[in-house]
């Protein structure tokens, strides 16, 4: 059974600092990892997806890597800015499954 | 393009008394999803469908049922709601064609049970 874990589960960093969040799984047959944000109170907004064939994915000052092999996935964030704060998930889908696995998220805090 | 979309978006209900969600998505896609969000919890999956016509039971399935009668809805459904019921309900769609299975989530019903 696959299972995600998310470290660290809350991060308080200051404007302006590079930051990494970590996705781990244990099954490395996946088809796909996505990275959601989620605000209080909001629903799941998608911010990237990787295929299992790829390496990373980048979106603005968003960079997500995959290493299959290791069971890791690593979200980038750089230059942080107060509108950053939200809590951060990522899911994986295991090869064969319809159904994503969830991670418990990192509650990202981003102070002026 | 609404994307997915969840009615209603609060609701209170006495213990016993049911209630129907739904979800819509307006993106054709074959696979569906109804999920609860609990502090500490995270996601957990309580129903899906892979099609219309079709649905299985998820992670924590109890006390709900649900139906898929055309592809682009996807009905939740409380017949005697219970204060463990008390949750924030998301649902979600995707599809194997060009979206390659990326999850698209609605706005979530925030249902208190009291």
């Amino acid at each position: 059974k696959q299972e995600v874990t998310q470290i660290p589960a809350a991060l308080s960093v200051p404007e302006g600092e590079n930051l990494v969040l970590n996705c781990s799984f244990t099954d490395s047959a996946i088809y796909n990892l996505q990275w959601f944000r989620q605000d209080p109170g909001k629903g799941l907004t998608s911010l990237l997806l990787i295929q299992s064939s790829q390496r990373e994915q980048t979106s603005g000052r968003l960079n997500a890597s995959l290493d299959k092999s290791s069971g890791r996935s690593t979200l980038y964030i750089a230059a942080s800015q107060p509108g950053d704060s939200a809590t951060y998930l990522c899911a994986v889908q295991s090869g064969g499954s319809y159904i994503p696995t969830f991670g418990r998220g990192t509650s990202l805090i981003v102070h002026p | 393009n609404a994307g997915v979309t969840q009615t209603p978006k609060f609701r209170v209900l006495k213990t016993g008394q049911s209630m129907t969600l739904l979800c819509a998505q307006d993106m054709n896609h074959e696979y569906m999803y109804w999920y609860r969000q609990d502090p500490g919890m995270g996601l957990r999956l309580i129903h899906y469908s892979v099609g219309e016509g079709t649905t299985a039971k998820g992670e924590v399935p109890d006390g709900y049922n649900v139906s898929r009668l055309k592809k682009q809805n996807f009905l939740l459904g409380l017949e005697s709601a219970a204060p463990s019921q008390t949750s924030v309900y998301f649902c979600a769609s995707s599809s194997s064609r060009n979206t390659l299975y990326e999850q698209y989530f609605g706005p979530g019903t925030r249902l208190t049970v009291t």
